[in-house]
């Protein structure tokens, strides 16, 4: 069966600071990848999307970056954190059918 | 641009029946999909429903869909404390979801 994991769980960070979350799946081949930030328990916005290794669309311009080095893993990046990208980070995978969702990351930035 | 509405609370009885709506602008969805969030956690995928069907049941979980008016709803049988969550319905899009604003739905004895 699919299994996807999400590290860290919760991140406290300082403003400036670099971000770096790992998303990988197992269970499956060739998925397509997805980071969700999720603000005051609401809404979901879709930051970047991966049909394959390499393969990176940007939603939203910020200061975000994403990338996909192997098949079934999604990293998630800053260079300098802010205090409005604190937020749930959520990583998702479909792979010809709905999209599963993993636990997610609580990032909070001081 | 696609957008997907619902209200955004909803408090029911335990015992009680409870029907979550959700509206959506895209005709062309192939799918349009129930995730129930609890507090601090990830999406948890419900149920879902092929456009070219009116319901679908599963256990306690019924999904209507009313394509000429782009209206999906879902319904919860005997509504229990553990049901107490926010439910997001969305659609798919040129493969990616379009979610809406999620409604929380409190469930109180």
């Amino acid at each position: 069966s699919q299994t996807i994991h999400q590290w860290p769980a919760t991140l406290v960070q300082p403003v400036g600071s670099p971000l770096s979350l790992e998303c990988t799946v197992e269970g499956t081949s060739n998925p397509n990848l997805y980071w969700y930030r999720q603000a005051a328990g609401r809404g979901l916005q879709l930051l970047f999307y991966s049909v394959g290794i390499g393969q990176i669309s940007s939603e939203v311009p910020q200061n975000l970056s994403a990338s996909r080095p192997q098949d079934r893993q999604f990293i998630l990046s800053s260079k300098k954190l802010l205090l409005s990208d604190s937020g749930f980070y959520l990583c998702a995978w479909k792979a010809g059918g709905p999209q599963y969702f993993g636990p997610g990351t609580r990032l909070t930035v001081t | 641009g696609e957008d997907v509405e619902q209200s955004l609370f909803l408090s029911v009885r335990e015992g009680d029946s409870s029907v979550i709506n959700c509206t959506y602008t895209d005709s062309s969805s192939t799918y349009l999909y129930w995730y129930k969030q609890e507090p601090g956690a990830g999406l948890q995928l419900l149920t879902y429903i092929f456009s070219n069907m009116d319901m679908k049941q599963d256990q306690r979980l019924t999904v209507l869909l009313n394509k000429k008016d782009k209206h999906l709803s879902l319904r919860i049988a005997d509504t229990q404390t553990g049901d107490s969550a926010i439910y997001f319905c969305a659609e798919m899009y040129t493969d990616k979801l379009i979610f809406g604003t999620g409604t929380r739905l409190q469930v109180f004895p």
